[in-house]
């Protein structure tokens, strides 16, 4: 089975904070994605990788930034957060990109 | 125009009783398209791709009209076990690569 871990189920931060959510997959995959989901705005892509190093902006990259030095694991950064990052953010992977996407438990994200 | 769009429900279903809904996509050219499913507080898992010519996997029926531009999806005999959110995704082809877009997401709830 496929398993992509994320390192904290719940983060509580201030605001500035520089915040790092990690985020793990043991499939080899060549694609990894970050997205935060809100209630009644669904699942938005923030960035994602289709290789080691590589990076492409989602929908709301702003705010955030990424980093990928492993195939393995992929960084999801905010230099500073604020309050309206309060979010859950679901780390996700896939073997082709437009296919099918394993997720990680999430992380809830507190920013007071 | 949201890309992809969804009844957000609840549907409220009688055990035992068959509940269908649909979900409607902008982008004509999306070739793939998924059924996701998500329990409170869980991340969103894979319940089935959605092919041309219809597919059922149990209890469950997915069907895909390209002409109207909508996917649907069909439980019978639901079970209260069912009772989740249903994510409707669909591939948003781009010239930088290829990236599902998520539905806001179905709430089913299934009552005794």
């Amino acid at each position: 089975d496929v398993k992509v871990t994320q390192s904290s189920r719940y983060l509580v931060k201030r605001t500035g904070e520089k915040v790092f959510l990690e985020c793990v997959q043991d499939m080899d995959h060549e694609n990894m994605f970050w997205y935060r989901q809100d209630p009644g705005l669904g699942l938005r892509l923030i960035y994602f990788s289709y290789d080691v190093k590589m990076k492409e902006k989602g929908d709301i990259p702003e705010g955030y930034s990424v980093s990928r030095e492993k195939k393995e694991r992929f960084s999801l950064i905010l230099e500073s957060a604020s309050t309206n990052q309060t979010s859950m953010y679901l780390c996700a992977s896939s073997l082709v990109a437009q296919e099918t996407q394993y997720f990680g438990p999430g992380t809830r994200l507190l920013v007071l | 125009r949201k890309e992809v769009e969804q009844d957000p429900g609840p549907f409220n279903v009688p055990e035992g009783a068959t509940v269908a809904f649909n979900c409607t996509y902008s982008n004509s050219a999306s070739q793939s398209f998924f059924w996701y499913r998500q329990d409170c507080r869980k991340e969103p898992k894979l319940l089935m791709s959605v092919y041309s010519s219809g597919n059922e996997d149990g209890r469950f029926t997915a069907q895909l009209n390209r002409a109207s531009q909508y996917i649907s999806l069909l439980i019978r005999d639901s079970k209260l076990s069912d009772s989740a959110t249903y994510l409707c995704v669909v591939n948003k082809v781009k010239a930088a690569g290829n990236k599902l877009t998520f539905g806001g997401g179905t709430r089913v709830l299934v009552k005794p």
